[in-house]
């Protein structure tokens, strides 16, 4: 089954202890997102990558770091991170990148956060 | 600043009645305007998505259109269904790479039997 699969789905944890959400794909797709979603502010992009070892910041990248080793997978990284990270946090894949294209975008099933 | 704003912000409606959800945005020039649907605590779904060149897009009862023009687009919704309620996003794509995706705050609907 065709899929974007995140680890965990639910995390609490305290500011400053690392930590790492993993995201994988299996469809081959060379475009991978990751997203945080707040009540009332919508979705907002992190971070993205185009393809293997390609990376570039989104709408807010502060407080996140990511590598695309491996086509497949995409970890969001938070260093140290703050209450003000908690939040609803979506990893997604598309074959190639959005802009200039209509390709589809697939949407993990999410992974909710919250730092205290 | 590229914006897209959605309206309604809540919606209710019975089960069996059509609705229309509207998307206004700024974000010029664009690629693709797209439609999601998304149901409470999973992610986003697409349902459409439409390029600057199309005035509309249907996907089974849900039925896009965009005047870019004026920069809007609306979401048809027709013979609701109890499993239609969730958030609808619209999201605008910016025609040249680099530029951030923008995302609406939604519109969440609601259908009662």
């Amino acid at each position: 089954e065709a899929q974007v699969t995140q680890n965990p789905r639910y995390l609490i944890t305290v500011t400053g202890k690392k930590l790492t959400v993993t995201c994988s794909q299996n469809m081959n797709h060379e475009y991978m997102s990751w997203y945080r979603q707040d009540p009332g502010l919508g979705l907002r992009q992190i971070y993205y990558s185009m393809n293997v070892e390609v990376t570039d910041k989104g709408d807010v990248p502060e407080g996140y770091k990511v590598s695309r080793k491996e086509k497949r997978n995409f970890p969001l990284i938070l260093e140290s991170p703050s209450p003000n990270q908690t939040s609803l946090y979506f990893c997604a894949s598309s074959l190639r990148g959005l802009a200039g294209t209509a390709y589809e975008q697939y949407f993990g099933p999410g992974t909710r956060l919250t730092v205290t | 600043k590229n914006q897209v704003e959605q309206s309604p912000q809540s919606l209710i409606i019975l089960e069996g009645k059509n609705c229309t959800l509207q998307c206004n945005y700024t974000v010029s020039p664009f690629s693709n305007l797209r439609w999601y649907k998304q149901d409470t605590g999973r992610g986003p779904v697409s349902l459409t998505i439409m390029t600057f060149s199309e005035n509309t897009k249907s996907n089974g009862r849900y039925t896009a259109t965009l005047d870019a023009d004026t920069k809007q687009s609306s979401l048809h919704i027709t013979a609701s269904q109890l499993s239609d309620s969730a958030s609808y996003i619209c999201v605008v794509i910016p025609y040249n790479y680099g530029q951030n995706f923008v995302f609406g705050p939604g519109t969440r609907l609601s259908v009662l039997p």
